[in-house]
């Protein structure tokens, strides 16, 4: 059966600090890979996607980055951390289109 | 530009009683559309799935509604139960991308 893991659960991070998200994927190959992000009272909002290996879609212009170096793994970055990137971040992973994502359970990132 | 709308951001019903969660959407291209669960830090599970061609789809306690003329798709749990107690969102799929709803937070009491 798939799974899928992200960590951390939690973190917080000082302004400026740089920031490194990961999720990885078993169980299945070549799946769709998602990015989104909880922020605090509001719905879920797509920040990337992928849909193979060096393949980043962004959906919001942020101070976020994306990258996919393996079929499996998708990776959320920054450079330097603003206090409005505090959210709950959440990966998802999907067979392809017009199927069900599936979440991970999330990490609480707080900025401060 | 919220694609995806979900207007009542709470919901309070009786346990016993039916549910139903309120979905509206505004992009006519979008063809595949699904009800999530959240509980609390937690990541959300897929409920249940509706496609465009379909006007409704049933599983157990849950059916979900889809009135394309007017844009809207609605979720009916009955009988509620206690464990229904979450968030509830919305989502439409459409270009490789599923745009979700704000979320409506429904309360089962007891």
């Amino acid at each position: 059966s798939q799974t899928i893991h992200q960590w951390p659960a939690t973190l917080v991070q000082p302004v400026g600090s740089p920031l490194s998200l990961e999720c990885t994927v078993e169980g299945t190959s070549n799946p769709n890979l998602y990015w989104y992000r909880q922020a605090a009272g509001r719905g879920l909002q797509l920040l990337f996607y992928s849909v193979g290996i060096g393949q980043i879609s962004s959906e919001v212009p942020q101070n976020l980055s994306a990258s996919r170096p393996q079929d499996r793994q998708f990776i959320l970055s920054s450079k330097k951390l603003l206090l409005s990137d505090s959210g709950f971040y959440l990966c998802a992973w999907s067979v392809n289109y017009n199927s069900p994502l599936h979440f991970g359970n999330g990490t609480r990132l707080t900025v401060t | 530009d919220q694609q995806v709308k979900q207007n009542s951001p709470s919901l309070s019903v009786q346990e016993g009683r039916i549910s139903i969660l309120n979905c509206d959407y505004t992009n006519s291209m979008f063809d595949y559309f699904l009800w999530y669960k959240k509980y609390p830090a937690e990541g959300p599970t897929f409920l249940i799935s509706i496609s465009s061609i379909k006007d409704k789809n049933e599983d157990g306690r849950f059916t979900v509604f889809l009135n394309k003329s007017a844009k809207h798709l609605s979720l009916h749990i009955v009988p509620s139960q206690p464990g229904d107690s979450a968030v509830y969102f919305c989502a439409a799929q459409g270009a490789q991308k599923l745009v979700f709803g704000q979320g409506t937070r429904l309360t089962i009491n007891p």
